[in-house]
């Protein structure tokens, strides 16, 4: 079975341009998450999708990040424009979501960003 | 909202135990993880306890849980080089995004 897919791994930009991540999630997967972790820290949620409609998008940076998840499979997340602050890896995971018991969240190996 | 935190480092020696703690907040999480992030990896899944559990071994790891003190523990046993790296303690609830600690670094030596 293959995993979480992300792409880019790894990305550099100035600040004020702007940047896409894409993830393609575990085939089946109905609920897909973007965590932001920076350095030091765990992850933390930026949003969570089920199939297509946004679930929790409570902790996103509205101004300046946005996700979609249009055909309730994979995903791009956007930031612009990119603070020096948001330097940090973009994790990705998605899980089955059945409604019972646990739900393991696979996640992507990650796409570090780095904001000059 | 729920907090979670770790001891931010273990040094151990290979062929030791190795006990990494962690305490939360929110007594309605329902499961408990740990999860294991190697230098530019994603992170794996090692093991996960249920709320109402005390105990849960598998094969080298062992996870006890006081849900009383809110205290969750991982212990591996015969800790080989191969587990240097860090370990992350997070809370959740089926179907709810993970709320993680900081980590905790593991360092093994020959």
């Amino acid at each position: 079975e293959a995993g979480v897919a992300q792409s880019p791994r790894y990305k550099i930009i100035e600040k004020r341009q702007s940047v896409a991540f894409w993830c393609n999630p575990i085939s089946g997967h109905a609920t897909l998450y973007w965590y932001q972790q920076i350095l030091g820290q765990g992850p933390k949620l930026l949003i969570q999708f089920q199939n297509n409609g946004v679930v929790d998008d409570s902790q996103l940076p509205k101004d300046r990040f946005s996700a979609e998840r249009l055909k309730g499979v994979d995903s791009t997340l956007k930031i612009q424009p990119a603070k020096l602050e948001d330097s940090a890896v973009y994790l990705c995971a998605s899980s089955l979501d059945l409604g019972l018991g646990n739900n393991e969240q696979f996640f992507g190996p990650g796409t570090r960003l780095t904001v000059l | 909202g729920e907090d979670v935190e770790q001891s931010l480092f273990l040094s151990v020696r290979e062929g030791d135990s190795s006990v990494i703690n962690c305490t939360y907040t929110d007594s309605s999480s329902t499961y408990l993880y740990w999860y294991k992030q190697e230098p530019g990896a994603g992170l794996q899944l090692l093991t996960y306890i249920f709320s109402n559990m005390d105990m849960k071994q598998d094969q080298r790891l062992t996870v006890l849980l006081n849900k009383k003190d809110k205290h969750l523990s991982l212990r591996i046993a015969d800790t080989q080089t191969g587990d240097s790296a860090i370990y992350f303690c997070a809370g959740g609830q089926a179907g709810t995004a993970l709320i993680f600690g900081k980590g905790t670094t593991l360092s093994v030596s020959s």
